[in-house]
């Protein structure tokens, strides 16, 4: 069985500071990792996946994350805060043993961001 | 550029009442999946299907059943709508890969009174 836990379901940052936002998983199996962002009113969006092949990620927007197989982490970091990043974060776990491909899939995280 | 198509995009039932959510993505994938949002709880998958023809149970399926009408559409039904049904719904498709990221519509807000 796969989970994924999201630490604080509410984030607030200065604009300019740094974001980070936490996720733990639980896989049986060398995990795939995903984190999406959503907008009011959208659907989500993927903002980067970990794929096993480097376990430091670079996705779209600054964001990056990285991989600690000891910590069984994937926390996400913007090292400058943006008004444009307020939005709600997903983290999502699948494997390759996930049948139909499913991914599970965090709480969430909403980011506010005071000017 | 359309990617996945959700509709409606809001619907008010009364309860009792039945709906179908549609969904169609242009994308070729073969894998279909129904999610439902709500808060503090993330998504929380109802229903998909890995390929035409093929559906299966997620984590809460109970109220709905779902239609894999072809390859681009997988339609969500629910028959008899409850309170507890009021949530945001999302419909998304996936690539062949195991590492291939969720392409998601854009959501079905439903409220059930």
């Amino acid at each position: 069985a796969q989970s994924v836990t999201q630490l604080g379901s509410h984030v607030s940052v200065s604009e300019g500071a740094l974001v980070l936002l936490r996720c733990n998983y639980s896989s049986s199996v060398p995990p795939y990792l995903f984190w999406y962002v959503q907008y009011p009113n959208q659907g989500l969006q993927l903002l980067l996946k970990y794929t096993s092949a480097a376990t430091l990620v670079k996705g779209i927007n600054d964001f990056e994350a990285e991989f600690k197989k000891s910590e069984t982490s994937f926390h996400l970091t913007k090292p400058s805060a943006h008004m444009s990043d307020a939005a709600e974060y997903f983290c999502a776990v699948s494997s390759s043993k996930a049948a139909g491909n499913k991914l599970t899939f965090g709480g969430g995280t909403r980011v506010l961001v005071k000017p | 550029n359309a990617g996945v198509t959700q509709t409606p995009k809001f619907q008010v039932l009364k309860t009792g009442q039945s709906m179908t959510l549609q969904c169609a993505q242009d994308m070729n994938h073969n894998s279909m999946y129904w999610y439902r949002q709500d808060p503090g709880m993330g998504l929380r998958l109802i229903y998909y299907s890995a390929s035409e023809g093929t559906t299966d149970k997620g984590e809460v399926p109970n109220g709905y059943n779902v239609s894999r009408l072809n390859k681009r559409e997988f339609s969500l039904r629910l028959e008899s709508a409850a309170p507890s049904q009021t949530s945001v719904y999302f419909c998304a498709s996936k690539g062949p890969s195991h590492n291939s990221p969720l392409h998601f519509g854009n959501g079905t807000r439903l409220t059930v009174t």
